[in-house]
């Protein structure tokens, strides 16, 4: 049983309001990751840490910005949502080495 | 796509036959993964493979890995309806020591019982 928790589980919000989206894990691992997934398709990277206080931007291009104060903890933060920003985030993370990455269940972001 | 191509996009089989997945990359890796989704919930890992090795099996599970040609297969034998979902490949490449993951566009199988 995976011991990463995304909340909140679903989230519908106005254009132009702050958001930030919660990760946790309690498996101690060093490596956390943000994925955006729209519906049917492949999950681009937006954003990893390697440990406490590293952050790097992933393949996808964002507005988004995350912070790495704690090992437990990855949230990401919209400033300002839009309409674009609907997706799927799934965040995720493992252990140093060659290691199997566990995933939170998600939270589906809605900008109306 | 980012690092991984997989086909066919889809496939729909009938329950018993073999399902067979393929992922291709484009760097030097550390490793391959290959991960499931049910209807966009959470990705489950369902095995690792190392740049060193060629072949690797888990129950019903049979993964290769051809680094020459960068490319990986999955197959599942003995499909079940049970094993409906998405299947992706996930690859860290070699030149980044942060850990970082990618996923490829995914392989969405049905399994018609």
């Amino acid at each position: 049983e995976a011991d990463i928790y995304q909340t909140p589980r679903y989230l519908v919000i106005g254009t132009g309001k702050k958001i930030t989206l919660e990760c946790s894990q309690t498996m101690g691992h060093d490596k956390m990751y943000w994925y955006q997934q729209d519906p049917g398709m492949e999950l681009h990277l937006i954003h990893y840490s390697y440990g406490v206080n590293s952050t790097e931007k992933g393949d996808l291009s964002s507005e988004s910005t995350v912070s790495r104060i704690r090992t437990e903890h990855f949230p990401l933060t919209l400033e300002s949502a839009r309409p674009s920003h609907t997706s799927q985030y799934l965040c995720a993370s493992r252990r140093r080495g060659n290691t199997e990455a566990f995933f939170g269940q998600g939270t589906r972001l809605t900008v109306v | 796509s980012q690092q991984g191509e997989e086909d066919p996009q889809a496939l729909s089989i009938q329950e018993g036959e073999n399902a067979t997945m393929n992922c291709s990359y484009k760097t030097s890796i550390n490793n391959l993964q290959w991960y499931r989704q049910n209807s966009g919930r959470g990705l489950v890992h369902l095995i690792l493979i190392r740049s060193n090795e060629r072949e690797k099996h888990s129950g019903r599970l049979r993964v290769t890995l051809d680094t020459s040609k960068k490319s990986s297969s999955l197959l599942i034998t003995a499909s079940r309806a049970a094993d409906t979902a998405s299947y992706f490949c996930a690859t860290e490449p070699y030149y980044n020591q942060g850990g970082k993951l990618i996923f490829g566009q995914g392989t969405e199988l049905s399994v018609k019982p």
